[in-house]
Parts: structure tokens; sequence; C-alpha cells
């Protein structure tokens, strides 16, 4: 595998289930990041890990929480999702966090609540 | 508030050149991004910006005033593949990058 993954490509789930969304970078960067990307929105930042550490948590509703278990992985749980909640959940990374560093985007993984 | 604002669609020809401009208003600047999203892909990489002037890439070139808040990504010699949304980004004095909604560039023959 090379760049960025993310699993699973589709997700389709209740209001009442509990899942997770899984993100894997090959690159040896530094810092992982969370994006929603809704039709016709500006991307939205939702979490930066910076060397495994929180450094960023732009006013995410509970029910999702992040998991940064080493730099190379990157989690999402999801509970108690609303409709509104589905989008586009897009991973990137990047060697570090300021100034000219080129975030690598994985392809993303498309939800949907019903 | 930031705020990045870009065209929201453009129809070129295939082989003419086309302007995708971005104008942005953010607390601090630390560069400008352009990246390209075909449908149901991830974001790529196209350029940076931090100084004024003009950035060429083959194809591609990017442009930047900082006085007036305002890009261009310029695309010359439009192939059917270019067919796709262009993002621009402005990372901002928290070093977080602020984006637009980007640009549905449709080619046609």
């Amino acid at each position: 595998e090379t760049g960025v993954t993310q699993t699973p490509r589709h997700l389709v789930m209740g209001m009442t289930n509990k899942k997770s969304l899984k993100c894997e970078q090959h690159l040896g960067h530094n810092a992982m990041y969370w994006y929603k990307q809704s039709a016709k929105k500006p991307l939205e930042l939702m979490f930066v890990y910076s060397l495994e550490e929180r450094v960023e948590n732009n006013s995410v509703p509970s029910r999702f929480s992040p998991e940064c278990p080493n730099s190379s992985h990157l989690f999402l749980h999801l509970h108690t999702l609303q409709p509104e909640d589905s989008a586009l959940y897009l991973c990137a990374s990047s060697q570090g966090t300021g100034g000219y560093n080129e975030q690598f985007f994985g392809p993303g993984t498309r939800l949907t609540v019903l | 508030g930031q705020n990045i604002d870009q065209p929201t669609e453009m129809t070129a020809t295939e082989g003419a050149i086309v302007q995708i401009n971005c104008t942005y208003q953010t607390s601090g600047f630390n560069g400008l991004f352009w990246y390209q999203q075909h449908a149901g892909e991830a974001p790529t990489f196209l350029s940076y910006n931090v100084l004024d002037g003009l950035e060429e890439k083959g194809r591609f070139s990017s442009f930047l005033s900082r006085s007036k808040g305002y890009s261009y990504l310029l695309l010359k010699e439009l192939q059917m593949k270019d067919s796709a949304s262009y993002l621009c980004a402005v990372m901002d004095s928290n070093y977080q990058l602020i984006w637009g909604a980007g640009t549905k560039l449709i080619i046609k023959p």
C-alpha cells in the first residue's frame, strides 16, 4: 500500500449504530487530519494530530471521537449520528503542521446516516 | 470571520486557457494552496504560493497577491482530464488550512 488509505470506502449506518473509520498513512508523516466534505461546502477540519497528540478539535460534536494510536494510524469512532452527518470523510497526512506542508489525502469514506 | 471565495462552476473548451480566481480574508497568512479533486477521488496537491508572483508548473500556474488577498490558478492547453473541482485553501496564523468550497471546472470538446 502506498500513500494514504481509508476503510471502509462506503458506510451506511443507522442513528443508533456504532462504527469506526480507519485511516493509515504509509508516508512516514508526523501529522494526520480528519476532514468532513459535504456537497458544495468547504472542507471542514475536524481533528488534527501531531506526533500522536491531538492539537486541534474544531468544535466537533462528541458523537465523533478520534483516536490516534501511533503516527501511522488514525480512527474516527462514530456513535448516535444524525442524518446531517452524512458526508464524505477524508483523512490526510503531512510531514508537519506549519508552513509549507502539503497534505496528502486518502480516497475518503462516503458515510450515509439513515 | 475567515472567508475564501471562488466561483462555483466554470466551463471551458478543450485546448483553451482558463483562470480560476480565489479571494480570501483570513486571520494571518502562511501560504495559499491549490488542490485538484476529481469526482469521487481524493484532493491532490497542485501548487503552493507564499510570496507574491507567479509560480509555473507545466500547464498549470498559480499567482498570488497578498496585498489584494487574491490568487488565481491558470490552466493552459486544457485537456478533458482537467475536468475536476479546484480547491483553494489558505493557511492562517494558527497554521490551519481554511478551504474554499471549490470550483467545478467543466471541459467541453
